[in-house]
C-alpha cells in the first residue's frame, strides 16, 4: 500500500499566484481531509468529503481557497491569489469508512507552502 | 465552535522519566483518537478510546478515556528518546461524521 500521496512536497510562491496542492487518497478509501498546520493554529480542518463529496467545508478560511474531488482517487487544494499568510503545511488524510465517528486518518507527507 | 484543549504545550523531560499529556473537552466526546507527529513528519494514528472509563496500553505508553467522556490521557513510562515528537489528542463529536477536532499538541523532548 502506497499510503497517502500529496505533490509537490514544497513549494515557494510568490504573494498572487495560484496554487494547487494535489492528493490521491489510499486506495478504497471513502473519504478524504484537508489539513493546514502552523505553528500558531495547530492543525485545522478546512474540508473533507465522503465518497467524493464536499461534507462540511466550514473551516476553509475564506474564498480563495477551493477544494475539489473529482473522484475518488484525486483531490486538488487551490489558492487564488495566494497570501503570504497562507504559508503552512497542508496535509490530505483519508479513511476508509463512509464518514463514520471510528474510522481512523491516514495522513500523507503534506506539503510544506511558502508564499514570499 | 467545539474545541479539544490539551496541555502542556511543550514538556522537556530527561530520558528514563515519565511524561503526561492531558485533553479536555467542554461537550461530551463520541470517541478520542491519540496520533502522533514526529519532527518533519506527518501525524500517524496511535489508538482510538471509545467506551466511558476505557484504559488501553502499548507498551510503554498508557491511555484513558474519563467516565465522562470529556477528557483524556496518554503516558509514558520510561521516556526513550525515540518518543521524541508532538502528540495529539483528536475528539469526535456526536453527530459529526468522520470530523476529527484535534489538539494543540505537547511537544515532547528527551534529553538522553
Amino acid at each position: 500500500d502506497a499510503g497517502v500521496i500529496q505533490s509537490p512536497r514544497h513549494e515557494v510562491t510568490e504573494m498572487g499566484q495560484e496554487v494547487t496542492l494535489r492528493c490521491k487518497p489510499i486506495s478504497g478509501h471513502n473519504s478524504l481531509f484537508w489539513y493546514r498546520q502552523t505553528m500558531m493554529r495547530g492543525l485545522e480542518l478546512l474540508i473533507y468529503f465522503n465518497n467524493n463529496v464536499p461534507i462540511d467545508d466550514s473551516g476553509m478560511p475564506e474564498d480563495r481557497f477551493s477544494a475539489k474531488m473529482p473522484n475518488a482517487s484525486f483531490s486538488t487544494l487551490k489558492i487564488q491569489p495566494s497570501e503570504p499568510r497562507d504559508s503552512a503545511v497542508y496535509f490530505c488524510a483519508s479513511s476508509p469508512g463512509q464518514g463514520i465517528s471510528t474510522d481512523t486518518q491516514y495522513f500523507g507527507p503534506g506539503t510544506r507552502l511558502t508564499v514570499l | 465552535g467545539q474545541q479539544v484543549m490539551q496541555i502542556p504545550q511543550y514538556q522537556h523531560v530527561q530520558e528514563g522519566e515519565d511524561f503526561t499529556t492531558y485533553c479536555n473537552s467542554s461537550t461530551t466526546l463520541s470517541n478520542i483518537q491519540w496520533y502522533k507527529q514526529r519532527p518533519g513528519g506527518h501525524p500517524v494514528f496511535l489508538i482510538q478510546l471509545v467506551k466511558s472509563g476505557e484504559v488501553k496500553k502499548q507498551k510503554r505508553l498508557t491511555f484513558q478515556f474519563g467516565e465522562a467522556k470529556k477528557n483524556s490521557s496518554l503516558h509514558i513510562t520510561a521516556t526513550q528518546t525515540t518518543d521524541v515528537g508532538t502528540y495529539f489528542c483528536a475528539g469526535n463529536f456526536y453527530n459529526q461524521g468522520g470530523k476529527l477536532i484535534f489538539g494543540q499538541g505537547t511537544e515532547l523532548s528527551v534529553k538522553p
